[in-house]
């Protein structure tokens, strides 16, 4: 059972925008930012939102993060096969001193 | 360029100890905390502790408490994580990673894993 809460499915067709959510508590997204990653078979994840809506270096602009209170969102439209893989939310719990993170969401390009 | 260089697959008993390495390089080593995060097959991420490798203070998961030690070398710029009495349950791939800051969840630079296996 995981801190963060996702959906362990989502679906698209190429060019369809598909929405991951997360939600936490007062003590890990409440209070501290939120990193998305996606993660391809057999590789480290790689990080591709931080501090909330921040993108890293050469992210797409069709990728895109939010948080609102004690939950955070990841968006992709534009849907590309390439998009296919396991997504995860990340944050600090301040009550669990260390970082939680989401069960992981995995994507599909249908 | 950054890089953390793991140490190679493992494979132990239960019950037994077993200790990993994570070798930084292309940075000041002091300069970052170092987490680890484990992923047994096919299951998510989960987090086992971070190092502060200039002061060498370790906080860990309460999930690991009392069975896993994290300890720096500064002349080698290395970090390892012993963790003991292991399960079944242990059998996972774990992760070096480097954080850019002490409570921070971003990790730009990965190592590329070390799977351990615990069998009979």
């Amino acid at each position: 059972q995981s801190v963060l809460s996702q959906p362990p499915s989502a679906s698209g067709t190429p060019g369809q925008r598909v929405s991951i959510s997360c939600s936490g508590t007062s003590s890990n997204i409440g209070t501290n930012t939120v990193t998305w990653y996606q993660q391809l078979p057999g590789t480290a994840p790689k990080a591709l939102i931080f501090s909330n809506n921040q993108p890293s270096s050469g992210l797409p602009d069709r990728i895109s993060g939010s948080k609102s209170g004690t939950s955070a969102s990841l968006a992709i439209s534009g849907l590309q096969s390439e998009d296919e893989g396991d997504y995860y939310c990340a944050s600090w719990d301040d009550s669990l001193n260390g970082v939680v993170f989401g069960g992981g969401t995995k994507l599909t390009v249908l | 360029q950054v890089q953390l260089v793991q140490s190679g697959a493992e494979l132990r008993k239960p019950g037994a100890s077993v200790k990993l390495s994570c070798k930084a390089s292309g940075y000041t080593f002091t300069s970052y905390y170092i987490h680890w995060v484990r992923q047994a097959p096919g299951q998510g991420l989960e987090w086992v502790g971070i190092i502060n490798p200039n002061s060498g203070r370790a906080d860990y998961s309460q999930t690991f408490q009392g069975r896993v030690t994290l300890t720096r070398d500064t002349s080698t710029s290395t970090v390892y994580m012993e963790l003991s009495s292991l399960r079944s349950d242990d059998a996972a791939l774990y992760f070096c990673a480097r954080g850019q800051g002490a409570r921070a969840s971003y990790y730009i630079y990965w190592g590329q894993g070390t799977l351990v296996t615990v069998s009979p």
